[in-house]
């Protein structure tokens, strides 16, 4: 079964800064799909930024990018220019090719003013 | 983007009766429909996924008589918890993928609480 880990509960950061999540996973299938999501207090998930694993190179959406290291089961979320609207539950998930979608605990991330 | 949606937002029931919750995708044909429970500051754990017209797969310790799901439709799935009890008050999470399977919509969901 693959499991998805995220070592940080939580990080804060300072408004316009940057900030990095972390993000592991463990599968022995080859080619799966990896997302970051967003939770705000809404509870709306946002999707922030996707990664197919066939690809490369690492995905970028605006201020987010992500450092994706296949070999080392690894998924990392960079914001940068951190706004106060960032601040939100951030969920890191893996999918694999049959749809089966599984979350990681979450980072809780606070902006600091 | 999609858009699914998810009917009613809040339910507040007496333990013992039975509540139903609706998703829809409304603008696009979802072949397959998930559904999420999240508890207060946890993660989405998945309950079980639905493809239209059979039946729906639950995860393991999920009772599929308890959670009640049908996939009527491409654009409709239906949750019912049946014989509520106190335990089951939770955020429950639909999504849907439409029909290349690329991308995922999630609903807005639903705070179920059991009186």
């Amino acid at each position: 079964a693959q499991t998805v880990t995220q070592s940080q509960p939580e990080m804060s950061v300072q408004e316009a800064e940057t900030v990095t999540l972390s993000c592991t996973y463990d599968t022995s299938e080859s080619d799966y799909y990896l997302f970051w999501y967003k939770q705000p207090p809404s509870r709306q998930m946002i999707l922030v930024i996707r990664q197919e694993a066939y690809k490369q190179q690492n995905a970028t959406e605006n201020r987010f990018s992500v450092n994706f290291q296949k070999a080392a089961k690894s998924f990392s979320l960079k914001i940068s220019d951190s706004q106060l609207g960032d601040a939100a539950m951030y969920f890191c998930a893996y999918r694999n090719n049959n749809n089966d979608m599984r979350f990681g605990a979450g980072t809780r991330l606070t902006v600091k003013p | 983007g999609a858009v699914v949606s998810q009917h009613p937002s809040r339910v507040i029931c007496k333990s013992g009766t039975s509540v139903k919750i609706e998703c829809r995708s409304l603008d696009f044909q979802a072949t397959t429909m998930f559904w999420y429970r999240q508890f207060p500051k946890q993660s989405l754990m998945l309950m079980a996924t639905s493809n239209e017209g059979s039946k729906a797969t639950y995860e393991q310790g999920v009772e599929k008589d308890k959670f009640l799901i049908n996939h009527a439709s491409l654009t409709l799935s239906t949750l019912t918890v049946t014989s509520a009890h106190p335990e089951d008050s939770s955020f429950y999470i639909c999504s849907a993928i439409d029909n290349p399977g690329y991308e995922q919509f999630f609903g807005p969901g639903t705070r179920l609480t059991v009186l």
